[in-house]
């Protein structure tokens, strides 16, 4: 079956630091692949996404690159705020339209 | 335009009795999903439903149900509660069944429901 593992947490950055949360997937197809962000309290948002191989998803500063040959995507931002404290959890996405997701990764950022 | 909303947003039951929680999805989409979070876990899908039909389940046992009505919101019925059913319960919607699996969710807030 579908599973997603993710860089396990929490991490814990300074202001302006560069992020990176690793996430591998398994999966049968081709899926298409995601990055949400939950903040505390509220649903999770979807924040990028990559729907084919090489494929760069990006918003917010925040970029991730679908690499099939290492079945990775894992999620970047060169200079992290202390609103970018979250939980964000990579997904994939197959035609049955049913996503899996990780587990979360909690980062906070101090000032 | 309205995002996705969910009530109640907490919810207290004892093991064995029933629960509904509700979502309404966002306005354009007919397609909603239902997601079970535990704490410190990833939502795990239940099920999704389209034209008032179930149109995919997740690995959920049939005490949980659900059903969509002709303005696309929709219910989550959960009988016979269990301890482990703890969870932040997430309803998600689309503009139609993603059948490439490319769109990406709209999320609600979620109902967290404890079980004592």
């Amino acid at each position: 079956g579908n599973s997603v593992t993710q860089m396990e947490g929490p991490v814990t950055l300074s202001e302006e630091a560069f992020l990176t949360i690793n996430c591998t997937y398994t999966a049968t197809g081709y899926p298409s692949l995601f990055w949400y962000v939950q903040y505390p309290g509220e649903g999770l948002q979807l924040l990028l996404k990559a729907t084919k191989a090489d494929d760069k998803g990006s918003n917010k500063g925040f970029e991730a690159t679908y690499r099939k040959e290492t079945t990775s995507f894992h999620l970047e931002k060169g200079s992290v705020q202390v609103s970018d404290s979250a939980v964000y959890f990579c997904a994939l996405s197959t035609n049955a339209g049913k996503s899996t997701f990780g587990d979360g990764t909690t980062l906070t950022v101090k000032p | 335009e309205t995002g996705v909303t969910q009530s109640p947003t907490h919810l207290i039951k004892t093991r064995g009795q029933q629960v509904t929680l509700r979502c309404s999805s966002q306005s354009g989409h007919n397609t909603v999903s239902w997601y079970q979070q535990a704490l410190g876990q990833g939502p795990q899908f239940i099920f999704q439903y389209y034209r008032e039909e179930e149109n995919g389940r997740g690995n959920f046992p049939p005490r949980f149900s659900g059903l969509q009505f002709p303005n696309y919101s929709s219910e989550l019925n959960v009988n016979a509660l269990e301890l482990d059913d703890s969870a932040l319960y997430l309803c998600a919607s689309t503009p139609e069944p993603d059948r490439q699996g490319g769109g990406g969710y709209t999320f609600g807030s979620g109902t967290r429901l404890t079980v004592v």
